[in-house]
């Protein structure tokens, strides 16, 4: 069974500043792995995603998240944190299976980002 | 483009009372559609799973059933609510033509069963 880790849950960073949320993945074959963002009380955003290819790939908001089979992890990453981007970020993965096994994903317990001014 | 509705946004409901949530998808058709639910402090499990009408799937034992009338619309319901059934409850649709589209989740309904 395909698992995921998020083993920061919460993360203050001032604004301004660099930030790398981390995602570690289970499965046996490459999955298809996301990056959700959760404002509070609000459904899930589509941050970005990854399917094959280039394993360096370019979301909304400036975000980005690198693949690294030998890893097993998909981290997201931005240069530069603006008090918006203050929020739950989620990361999820899902076989790469047509059908009914897609949208099954598998999520991370999540990392609370804050930002201080 | 497509667009997904959820409601209530919130509902605070004793326990013993019935429950049913709400969800349509809008301009796409056969899609596949998902509930989830966020316990407070915790990740989103899956509960259910249609895809198509009249077809559910349970993912985990609980006091919930879900159902598909209509292509668009599904439902989450319970006939006697539990304390344990608070939580954040949160629809999504995927493109079932399409094996590399996104999931696309609505805003949400909180549930706080008193």
């Amino acid at each position: 069974a395909q698992s995921v880790t998020q083993p920061d849950i919460h993360i203050t960073v001032s604004e301004g500043a660099s930030l790398e949320l981390r995602c570690n993945y289970s499965y046996g074959a490459t999955p298809y792995l996301f990056w959700y963002v959760q404002s509070p009380g609000q459904g899930l955003q589509l941050l970005l995603k990854y399917f094959s290819g280039d394993t360096l790939v370019q979301g909304i908001k400036g975000f980005e998240a690198e693949f690294k089979r030998s890893q097993s992890s998909f981290n997201l990453r931005k240069p530069s944190v603006h008090w918006s981007d203050a929020a739950e970020y989620f990361c999820a993965v899902g076989a790469p299976a047509g059908g009914t096994s897609y949208g099954k994903l598998t999520f991370g317990q999540g990392t609370i980002l804050t930002v201080h001014p | 483009s497509q667009t997904i509705h959820q409601w209530p946004a919130t509902l605070v409901q004793p326990v013993g009372s019935p429950l049913s949530l709400e969800c349509t998808v809008e301009g796409t058709s056969n899609p596949n559609l998902y509930w989830y639910r966020q316990a407070a402090g915790r990740g989103l499990q899956l509960l259910f799973y249609s895809v198509g009408i009249g077809q559910i799937s349970s993912e985990v034992p609980q006091n919930l059933s879900a159902s598909r009338p209509q292509d668009r619309q599904f439902i989450l319901s319970s006939k006697k609510l539990l304390l344990s059934d608070s939580g954040f409850y949160l629809c999504a649709w995927v493109r079932s033509s399409s094996y590399n589209s996104p999931l696309h989740f609505g805003n949400g309904t909180r549930l706080t069963v008193t």
